[in-house]
């Protein structure tokens, strides 16, 4: 168990729909990132936030949005659902510093657009 | 940006021969190169990592090389055990001190044969 802790484990819903994913990192934690996992794409960085603001950002659409939320834990906000959207969208964090930087994954949630 | 080739994408072999996968980035920024572990159902695990100002790194049976020269990485695995059998990535991290944002192979399932 990494400590990282994703909800739902799985999600089923329709092209155009909206849904948002939830990602509660390790304690003490204040780096979240997103990544997006598909057979074709692999592992692709999304976004990054620090401490409730955003850090980086990477191959995210913008129909996709993030937030941290004052107690860290944070939510990635998928819209306009394209079948295309179906992946596993994993969250990770990371301890503050430059040392000993590991990122921990959650154990991911399948979105399934249908 | 930065792009990481990683191969090869299979690789099969049996118990207690040894396994290699290898990567190459394109970044020269990049200074730390993490390999994960992801096992069916779960999300990337971090297995062995190394950086820029190292050449080789061992821990138990895994080792990791980096010539940063020709920019490419490797990951050896001796005595394999059924156990290894996943899919691993490699990875490189062009953010310098924010270590989380990473760039990733494509993966190399390794399946160990009893």
């Amino acid at each position: 168990d990494s400590g990282v802790t994703q909800t739902p484990k799985h999600l089923i819903t329709a092209t155009g729909q909206r849904v948002t994913l939830r990602c509660s990192p390790r304690s003490g934690d204040l780096s979240v990132y997103w990544y997006q996992q598909s057979l074709d794409q692999g592992l692709q960085f999304l976004i990054q936030y620090y401490n409730g603001e955003e850090r980086a950002k990477g191959n995210i659409l913008e129909r996709f949005s993030a937030q941290q939320f004052p107690d860290l834990h944070s939510e990635l906000n998928l819209s306009s659902l394209e079948l295309g959207d179906s992946a596993l969208y994993f969250c990770a964090s990371s301890a503050p510093g430059t040392e000993n930087t590991e990122a921990f994954f959650g154990q991911g949630t399948r979105l399934t657009v249908v | 940006g930065e792009n990481v080739e990683q191969h090869p994408s299979t690789l099969s072999v049996q118990e207690g021969d040894s396994a290699v996968i290898k990567c190459t980035y394109s970044d020269s920024a990049s200074n730390y190169f993490p390999w994960y572990k992801q096992e069916l159902g779960k999300g990337p695990q971090l297995i062995i990592d190394i950086r820029s100002n190292v050449g080789e790194k061992k821990d138990q049976r895994i080792a990791v090389t980096l010539n940063k020269t020709a920019k490419h990485f490797s990951l050896h695995i001796t005595e394999t055990q059924p156990e290894d059998s996943a899919v691993y990535f490699c990875a490189a991290s062009p953010y310098g001190g924010s270590q989380g944002n990473l760039i990733f192979g494509k993966g190399t399932k390794l399946s160990v044969k009893p």
